[in-house]
């Protein structure tokens, strides 16, 4: 099953300064997607990009997709305590069968 | 409120007790899943549904076993519930199986002993 794999695993930063983090995947794609888990909670969809889509943006949030090197970035901009969460992307192919999976995510902590 | 439901959301139970954790969503979604959680694993799927009498095995199936016989409900059994099986699992819809977003239900922490 197509899975995307997170970078760096964990990352910490000051408020205010921007937290970007990487996805990479193997296989082609319809879209990819990114989530956001708080602590012991259930992930809540951030942003979807279309395969032929390069950049999007929703918010503080700035997602790229690169389909050529199978990867993605999410930026989050002027980043804020309650940005602390862990970060999954979800690449999907429509011909996969069983939709999306996750990787390990990236655990964010910004600090105030 | 649209949204996706499980109970219970905490369980502590002993191998080998069957057992159902339930999941009902609002939204007229025709796709839903089944998804644990481990640490250093993320999220694996279990088992989804494209739509009500239509299941298919994902990642890890092994001692799971889901129905769909509404819309609305998907229910996750463990007919006999080991300690590997213990995880945080989700459940989650969407309005149809491709692209779409999913909407995750609040999770239910379950501890086999």
């Amino acid at each position: 099953s197509q899975q995307g794999e997170e970078d760096p695993q964990a990352l910490s930063i000051q408020e205010g300064e921007n937290a970007t983090m990487n996805c990479s995947y193997k296989t082609s794609i319809n879209n990819l997607q990114w989530y956001r888990q708080n602590s012991g909670r259930g992930l809540v969809h951030l942003i979807l990009i279309r395969s032929n889509e390069r950049e999007k943006h929703s918010g503080r949030l700035r997602v790229t997709l690169d389909t050529s090197k199978k990867s993605s970035s999410l930026l989050i901009t002027a980043s804020r305590a309650a940005d602390t969460a862990s970060y999954f992307c979800a690449p999907l192919n429509n011909n996969a069968g069983n939709m999306l999976t996750f990787g390990g995510g990236t655990r964010l902590m910004v600090k105030p | 409120e649209a949204q996706v439901t499980q109970n219970p959301r905490y369980l502590i139970t002993v191998t080998g007790k069957k057992l159902t954790v339930t999941c009902s969503q609002n939204m007229n979604h025709e796709y839903m899943s089944w998804y644990r959680q481990d640490p250093g694993l993320g999220l694996r799927q279990i088992y989804y549904s494209m739509n009500v009498e239509v299941t298919d095995k994902g990642d890890v199936p092994e001692g799971y076993k889901v129905s769909r016989k509404e819309k609305r409900n998907f229910p996750l059994i463990l007919e006999s519930p080991s300690p590997n099986q213990t995880s945080l699992y989700f459940c989650a819809s969407a309005l149809k199986a491709v692209n779409n977003e999913q909407f995750f239900g609040p999770g239910t922490r379950l501890t086999v002993l």
